[in-house]
């Protein structure tokens, strides 16, 4: 079975400096990752996902991430934060073969100080 | 493009009372859907998953029960609600016809049992 571990509930930045949101994958199979951003009492938003094509996926909002196998790692970036990056975000692995179910990480919230 | 509609978006419901929380999804046919619930201070976690109409896969036992009368409606329900049943509830669909596939999620119930 797939899982997520994602390091530290919480993370403090100040604005403009690096974004670094880490997230751990255990997976049988081959994995599609995902990272989702979540706003207080709003639903899921996609930020970026890894479905075996480039290692280095770019998402919205200026975020990437690098899959690497080696390290079953799959670490979510941004090289200025800003004050609207303040939010809870998920990462997430789902399996490439069977039924698809996303597992998701306990999450991480994003606090930004001027 | 396809649109995802929850509600009721609050719901405070005594212990004991029924529950319904309903979803629809536009501009797509024959997805996949999902419920997930989102407790305080922790991950989603998925409760139910339905591959097609009256087709229903429940992940954990517990107090609630799902429904898929119509290709794009997805019902969550409650004979009797327990404290432990309050929480965020999001739905959720993707595409069904390949791996990988996003899932999309509404914009989530939150439900307060008193």
């Amino acid at each position: 079975a797939q899982s997520v571990t994602q390091l530290g509930s919480h993370v403090s930045v100040s604005e403009g400096a690096l974004v670094l949101l880490r997230c751990n994958y255990s997976s049988s199979v081959p994995p599609y990752l995902f990272w989702y951003v979540q706003y207080p009492n709003q639903g899921l938003q996609l930020l970026l996902k890894y479905t075996s094509a480039a290692t280095l996926v770019k998402g919205i909002n200026g975020f990437e991430a690098e899959f690497k196998k080696s390290e079953t790692s799959f670490h979510l970036t941004k090289p200025s934060a800003h004050m609207s990056d303040a939010a809870e975000y998920f990462c997430a692995v789902t399996m490439n073969t069977g039924f698809q179910k996303l597992v998701f990480g306990t999450g991480t919230r994003l606090l930004v100080s001027p | 493009s396809q649109t995802i509609h929850q509600w009721p978006a609050t719901l405070v419901q005594p212990v004991g009372s029924p529950l319904s929380l309903e979803c629809t999804v536009e501009g797509t046919s024959n997805p996949n859907l999902y419920w997930y619930r989102q407790a305080a201070g922790r991950g989603l976690q998925l409760l139910f998953y339905s591959v097609g109409i009256g087709q229903i896969s429940s992940e954990v036992p517990q107090n609630l029960s799902a429904s898929r009368p119509q290709d794009r409606q997805f019902i969550l329900s409650s004979k009797k609600l327990l404290l432990s049943d309050s929480g965020f509830y999001l739905c959720a669909w993707s595409l069904n016809n390949r791996y990988g596939n996003t899932i999309y999620f509404g914009e989530g119930s939150w439900l307060t049992v008193v």
